[in-house]
């Protein structure tokens, strides 16, 4: 049972829709993450928020767009996708160490993921 | 800078052991260790920070090996739970950057 709910589980859109998605931690954590997992590639850090600030935007597209509203929640907002982003998104957090800032050193927390098709 | 992770794949029968490696081509501040089952969350096993230190999870321990930049991660007696892809996530002295960098995994079986 995880601590970190990812919602939907399976998402299936076209290359012009928009859609959303949605990760929920109940671990009082911080910091939170979206990754990227793909198949025969390792996982691939998308972005990092902090106390709710965007402190890590890994070279992503402007397709992806994310959202914290609190240390809770995350969103991560798409729209035209390409066939190459089908993948397993990952949402993460964890519970920052020294001083209040992220750190890479503390455990992550990984939700179920959502498996996103683009057709 | 991705670890490379060795053997790609292991298959066990129940009761064995085995050994996951996860070599790097640069200096090591940590290595993190978690396993992943399919359709799952991948989960946390533990972190090993620079020192040579060792840890121990039940029957799932780890060792980390300064001068060699790899750590290993050993499974004795290994169980049907222990099944999954284990993933080594490297983070690097050098620099303010401090990232995890992932390996590709190690895909594990346990058969009865």
């Amino acid at each position: 049972e995880t601590g970190v709910t990812q919602t939907p589980r399976h998402l299936v859109m076209g290359m012009t829709n928009k859609k959303s998605l949605k990760c929920e931690q109940h671990l009082g954590h911080n910091a939170m993450y979206w990754y990227k997992q793909s198949a025969k590639k390792p996982l691939e850090l998308m972005f990092v928020y902090n106390f709710k600030e965007q402190t890590e935007n890994n070279s992503v597209p402007s397709r992806f767009s994310p959202e914290c509203p609190n240390s809770s929640h995350l969103f991560l907002h798409l729209h035209t996708l390409q066939p190459e982003d089908s993948a397993l998104y990952l949402c993460a957090s964890s519970q920052p160490l020294v001083g209040g800032k992220v750190t890479y050193n503390s455990p992550l927390h990984f939700g179920n993921g959502t498996r996103l098709t683009v057709t | 800078q991705q670890p490379v992770q060795s053997p790609q794949a292991v298959i066990l029968r129940e009761g064995e052991d085995a050994v996951i490696n996860c070599s790097s081509s640069k200096a090591l501040y940590s290595v993190h260790w978690y396993r992943q089952k399919h359709g799952e969350a991948p989960v946390f096993l533990m972190i090993l920070l620079k020192g040579g230190e060792q840890k121990g999870h039940e029957k799932i321990s780890a060792s980390f090996n300064e001068k060699k930049q790899q750590s290993s991660l050993y499974l004795t007696a290994s169980q049907l739970s222990y099944s999954g892809t284990y993933f080594c996530g490297t983070e690097l002295s050098a620099g303010n950057n401090r990232k995890l960098i992932w390996g590709l995994g190690t895909s594990l079986a346990v058969n009865p």
